[in-house]
């Protein structure tokens, strides 16, 4: 089966801009997870879907953070505007009920804010 | 709330050395465990997974790990390092406790090198 793809795989911006990253998972995977991982960290939640509805935000910082899977399929992540401390590997992943929590992640999108 | 500790940030090793990479959790109730593995500018790749079968669970690349409940501990090991294994390695936990897909939560990740 074709794996999580994503885009882009790297970002440059200045502070203050906006930013988006899109998300393709599996095919019939109805679980997407969005993760952020801070350079010498591991992955740290920060959205969790299932199928077009929000399951799980409780870690997304709103007042510059959005995420959406309008048709269940494919999600995009947004952030605006960006700090410095955004800076990270932004991974997505997906799941399907069948194989319970067991994630397949994509290659990420490496930010980096300057 | 869950966690993950992975003893050790850096683990160098020989080549055809042991890998013991280690790795304990905090869960009210048991979890799924995982170990995956990162390669430089990649995704995390599923190694092994612990969903309470086999105490003993066998994963790719000759990888495998014990679940030790009463020790809260998911070791790595691998007998015969190469050097191919050099990467990060990551431990992480889902609880069971609720239903439907969860997330995992991860430790921070153990970078293994191997020496020739």
């Amino acid at each position: 089966e074709a794996g999580v793809a994503q885009s882009p795989r790297y970002k440059i911006i200045e502070k203050r801009q906006s930013v988006a990253f899109w998300c393709n998972p599996i095919s019939g995977h109805a679980t997407l997870y969005w993760y952020q991982q801070i350079l010498g960290q591991g992955p740290k939640l920060l959205i969790q879907f299932q199928n077009n509805g929000v399951v799980d935000d409780s870690q997304l910082p709103k007042d510059r953070f959005s995420a959406e899977r309008l048709k269940g399929v494919d999600s995009t992540l947004k952030i605006q505007p960006a700090k410095l401390e955004d800076s990270a590997v932004y991974l997505c992943a997906s799941s399907r009920e069948s194989t319970g929590p067991r994630h397949t992640f994509g290659s990420g999108t490496r930010l980096t804010v300057v | 709330a869950q966690s993950v500790t992975q003893l050790g940030s850096h683990v160098s090793v020989s080549e055809g050395a042991l890998v013991l990479l280690r790795c304990n959790y905090s869960s009210s109730v048991p979890p799924y465990l995982f170990w995956y593995v990162q390669y430089p500018n990649q995704g995390l790749q599923l190694l092994l997974k612990y969903t309470s079968a086999a105490t003993l669970v066998k994963g790719i690349n000759g990888f495998e790990a014990e679940f030790k409940k009463s020790e809260t501990s998911f070791h790595l090991t691998k007998p015969s390092a190469h050097m191919s294994d050099a990467a990060e390695y990551f431990c992480a936990v889902s609880d069971l406790a609720r239903s439907g897909n969860t997330p995992l939560v991860f430790g921070k990740g153990t970078r293994l090198s191997v020496i020739a």
